[in-house]
């Protein structure tokens, strides 16, 4: 089955602990993507990647560090989480990243709780 | 003016009826529009991608509208699994990023 799997689904942490999400694809896609969406402003775009070894800053960068190493996964790492990254974080994927007809794919989302 | 928007609704409508949602965008140069389905706390999915000539696809009618600068998403014959939140989603240029907007929900009662 086509899909995007992230872990873990649910976390809470405390401030300046370490933590990754892991995010993974088997759709071969080559842009994967992170968006974290809280109460009243909607998704943002946190992490973009064109290809392996290739990303770059979306809207809201600050505070998140991401690798891709791999075309399949794209984890997202929080080197000293605050409580203002308690949030619902979605990974995505689509084939090339743009078009009309370049579907993004969500990830199930993982719910984030710094203390 | 935000990149987005959307009226958050709710809209509250029977069974049955027909709902129109609009979402304005703010960059002219904005290439790709689509509407994405997300029910409560689940993830965002890809209901229709709007093309400039419009589209439909079963109860749902998709419409552009370059010169105002925005979108408008039509249900027809409203069903209870319809109750979600509609978000606006648009493409700047062909490969960079998508702008979301903060979504429309519809709650559909028998």
């Amino acid at each position: 089955e086509a899909q995007v799997t992230q872990n873990p689904r649910y976390l809470i942490t405390v401030t300046g602990k370490k933590l990754t999400v892991t995010c993974s694809q088997n759709m071969n896609h080559e842009y994967m993507s992170w968006y974290r969406q809280d109460p009243g402003l909607g998704l943002r775009q946190i992490y973009y990647s064109m290809n392996v070894e290739v990303t770059d800053k979306g809207d809201v960068p600050e505070g998140y560090k991401v690798s891709r190493k791999e075309k399949r996964n794209f984890p997202l790492i929080l080197e000293s989480p605050s409580p203002n990254q308690t949030s619902l974080y979605f990974c995505a994927s689509s084939s090339r990243g743009g078009g009309l007809t370049d579907t993004q794919y969500f990830g199930p989302g993982t719910r984030l709780t710094v203390l | 003016r935000k990149e987005v928007e959307q009226d958050p609704g709710p809209f509250n409508v029977p069974e049955g009826a027909t709902v129109a949602f609009n979402c304005t965008y703010s960059n002219s140069a904005s290439q790709s529009f689509f509407w994405y389905r997300q029910d409560c706390r689940k993830e965002p999915k890809l209901l229709m991608s709007v093309y400039s000539s419009g589209n439909e696809d079963g109860r749902f009618t998709a419409q552009l509208n370059r010169a105002s600068q925005y979108i408008s998403l039509l249900i027809r014959d409203s069903k209870l699994s319809d109750s979600a939140t509609y978000l606006c989603v648009v493409r700047n240029s062909g490969y960079s990023t998508l702008t979301f907007g903060k979504g429309t929900m519809l709650l559909v009662s028998p």
